[in-house]
């Protein structure tokens, strides 16, 4: 079956640091990618959809200067948060898109971040 | 407005009995897909299923079973005999080609089996 992996799985940081967190399909190519965010207890809810070779389009209320988004080839994009603090402690979930038609997504393991 | 409704949040259960989990969609496309994942506390989603609309046969996997009615936008798992290794969240999905394929997630029900 498809493949996503994220590095690193857990991360954390400092106050006022930036954090790269790595998405790739292993053995296929997505155009499509899809940022993820989950805090405790709570559902997952989209953050950005990441088109290779474009910009992201990030979903209302999601700062795109904060969270920068490149999805500079076909296996891999990147979350970015800048400037880190605490409220952006969360559990950072990654999805690439395997056929447009039935929207099958594939999920990574996920990246837990702690900004302290 | 909630495109998909999970409406138990918690669900405890003692080990071997069945357990049904809900789950309400709200779509105004023909042409759509529900599916459901299972989040253990690690934290990755699991992939259970996946169902297009145009096909309302349930499905059996094993101890899993999935009951889908259209005419009720309902698309519900049951787990039979459940084992303390099915503790887990899960979560129902709907995903709409025509808005991209972006996925509405529920709010997850969180199952406890209790040994």
């Amino acid at each position: 079956g498809a493949v996503v992996s994220q590095h690193p799985s857990r991360v954390i940081c400092k106050s006022g640091t930036s954090v790269k967190i790595e998405c790739r399909s292993l053995d296929f190519q997505a155009t499509t990618m899809f940022w993820y965010r989950q805090f405790p207890k709570q559902s997952l809810m989209l953050m950005a959809t990441s088109n290779e070779g474009s910009k992201a389009t990030y979903e209302q209320g999601v700062e795109k200067d904060k969270f920068l988004i490149n999805h500079a080839s076909l296996t891999l994009s990147t979350l970015t948060v800048t400037s880190a603090h605490p409220e952006d402690s969360s559990f950072y979930i990654c999805s690439a898109r395997l056929r447009v038609v039935t929207g099958e997504q594939y999920f990574g393991p996920g990246t837990r971040l702690t900004v302290t | 407005a909630q495109k998909v409704t999970q409406a138990q949040t918690e669900i405890s259960v003692v080990e071997k009995e069945d357990v049904t989990l809900d789950c309400v969609y709200e779509t105004r496309d023909t042409t759509y897909y529900l599916f459901w994942y299972k989040q253990p506390p690690s934290g990755e989603l699991v992939f259970l299923i996946r169902r297009n609309s145009f096909d309302e046969q349930n499905e059996i996997s094993g101890r899993y079973s999935w009951n889908f009615q259209k005419s009720t936008s309902s698309f519900n798992f049951t787990i039979t005999a459940s084992q303390v290794v099915d503790s887990a969240v899960y979560f129902c999905a709907l995903s709409e080609p025509n808005t991209g394929n972006q996925f509405y997630f529920g709010t997850g029900t969180s199952l406890t089996v209790i040994p």
